[in-house]
């Protein structure tokens, strides 16, 4: 069966320093394979996505990049935070090029907090 | 943008049926009505999905209507487990695979 794996779970930064939060996906090839973000009290704010390694497409511009080095491995990096980039970041993953029967698998999130 | 409008809020008694309806007026013929929920400080969970048709799985029910401009998540059963966030979706294809979700149905089953 497929897994998705998030860390770490929890995370307090201070503002200006560097992030990478990481993804792996078990069980699957080729997923396509996403980055969500929630602030608090709001809905999913889609941030990036990817349909194969070194494939990236940025929904909002911002500070974070995403990259795919592996197949199954999707990295959110910053390399300054803002007070902003608070909140609850989701990382997905779905089967690949199926056309509509897109579902998406979440994995248990990151919460981070930028002081 | 989100396609779709639910209800902020909605309550239900433990025990009895939970009906969640959808409005997706400008939904176009290749799309597909996609159902989550988030219970509090976890990821969305996938509950179910539907073109056309009615869909009926171990989680829910998933009535479209005949014209597919509205739809209704029904948990025949709820326990106060099923407290989430529900989102109702409709995948938008804009050369990759998006999905909007918008700000969803807090449902609050009580005992």
């Amino acid at each position: 069966s497929q897994t998705i794996h998030q860390w770490p779970a929890t995370l307090v930064q201070p503002v200006g320093s560097p992030l990478s939060l990481e993804c792996t996906v078990e069980g699957t090839s080729n997923p396509n394979l996403y980055w969500y973000r929630q602030a608090a009290g709001r809905g999913l704010q889609l941030l990036f996505y990817s349909v194969g390694i070194g494939q990236i497409s940025s929904e909002v511009p911002q500070n974070l990049s995403a990259s795919r080095p592996q197949d199954r491995q999707f990295i959110l990096s910053s390399k300054k935070l803002l007070l902003s980039d608070s909140g609850f970041y989701l990382c997905a993953w779905s089967v690949g090029l199926a056309g509509d029967t897109d579902t998406q698998y979440f994995g248990p999130g990151t919460r981070l907090t930028v002081l | 943008d989100a396609k779709t409008t639910q209800p902020p809020s909605m309550d239900c008694a433990e025990g009895r049926a939970a009906n969640l309806p959808c409005n997706h007026s400008t939904i176009s013929g290749n799309e597909y009505v996609y159902w989550y929920r988030q219970i509090h400080s976890q990821g969305p969970q996938y509950i179910i999905h539907g073109l056309k048709n009615n869909e009926t799985n171990e989680m829910a029910s998933l009535i479209i209507t005949e014209d597919r401009k509205s739809s209704t998540l029904i948990l025949p059963h709820a326990t106060l487990r099923d407290t989430a966030v529900y989102y109702c979706i409709v995948r938008v294809y804009t050369g990759g695979f998006k999905t909007i979700f918008g700000a969803g149905t807090r449902l609050f089953v009580k005992a």
